[in-house]
């Protein structure tokens, strides 16, 4: 079974700081998807990183994969209040497209 | 990316009834997905509903509780089954489009069982 983990779970951070979310998960794969989510929102669809070594970057936010470690960062730069949502990462494991395997989600909070 | 709706938007309902709940999409796909999010939870998968044939149902969802139908290739319909207060979440329907297979997301239907 696939397994899915975010680091941290919560995060509560000042504007102007750097900051990064871990995502690991337990097989392979080489499609990883992020996702933000508003509080009483739908998903917006942030990344998409199709292969080993695949960086993305979209204003003050940068994703990369590496999955020989099954790893993926999202990497928050000079942190806007703006940026407080809660960030998903979603494994795409079996057949494309098709099983998406969701983290638990990163609650991320910017403070003035 | 497409423009998914779902209808209704919310709804609050009492124990042992059922509630359908609709998704549109603005173009043809070949699946279409529904997800449950608890209160506060991440997103899991219920079922993956193909435009002519049965649902695949995740472990832990049956078609007798979350009946699918996909009677083409814009809509589909999701029930929820006699109603207990664990059913209150939101349901969301996906699509997957485009040549990285991104999953789209329609705003979701938020339900609440008394």
């Amino acid at each position: 079974e696939l397994k899915v983990e975010q680091n941290p779970l919560f995060l509560s951070m000042q504007e102007g700081k750097n900051y990064t979310i871990y995502c690991n998960y337990s097989t392979t794969s080489d499609r990883l998807y992020w996702y933000r989510q508003d509080p009483g929102k739908s998903l917006e669809s942030l990344f998409v990183l199709l292969s080993n070594g695949a960086v993305k970057q979209e204003g003050r936010l940068m994703a990369s994969l590496d999955t020989k470690a099954r790893l993926s960062t999202l990497h928050i730069t000079a942190a806007v209040h703006d940026l407080s949502a809660t960030y998903f990462c979603a494994v795409d494991w079996v057949n494309y497209g098709q099983n998406f395997v969701f983290g638990p989600g990163t609650r991320l909070s910017v403070l003035p | 990316s497409a423009v998914i709706s779902q209808k209704p938007s919310r709804d609050i309902c009492q124990r042992g009834t059922s509630l359908t709940i609709q998704c549109q999409v603005d173009s043809q796909v070949t699946m279409m997905f529904w997800y449950r999010q608890q209160p506060g939870q991440s997103l899991t998968l219920i079922a993956t509903a193909n435009q002519g044939s049965e649902a695949t149902y995740e472990s832990g969802f049956v078609i007798d509780k979350f009946p699918i139908s996909r009677p083409n290739l814009t809509f589909s319909t999701l029930t929820v089954s006699n109603m207990s207060p664990e059913d209150s979440s939101i349901y969301l329907c996906s699509v997957a489009q485009g040549l990285t297979d991104t999953q789209y997301f329609g705003p979701g239907t938020r339900l609440t069982v008394l």
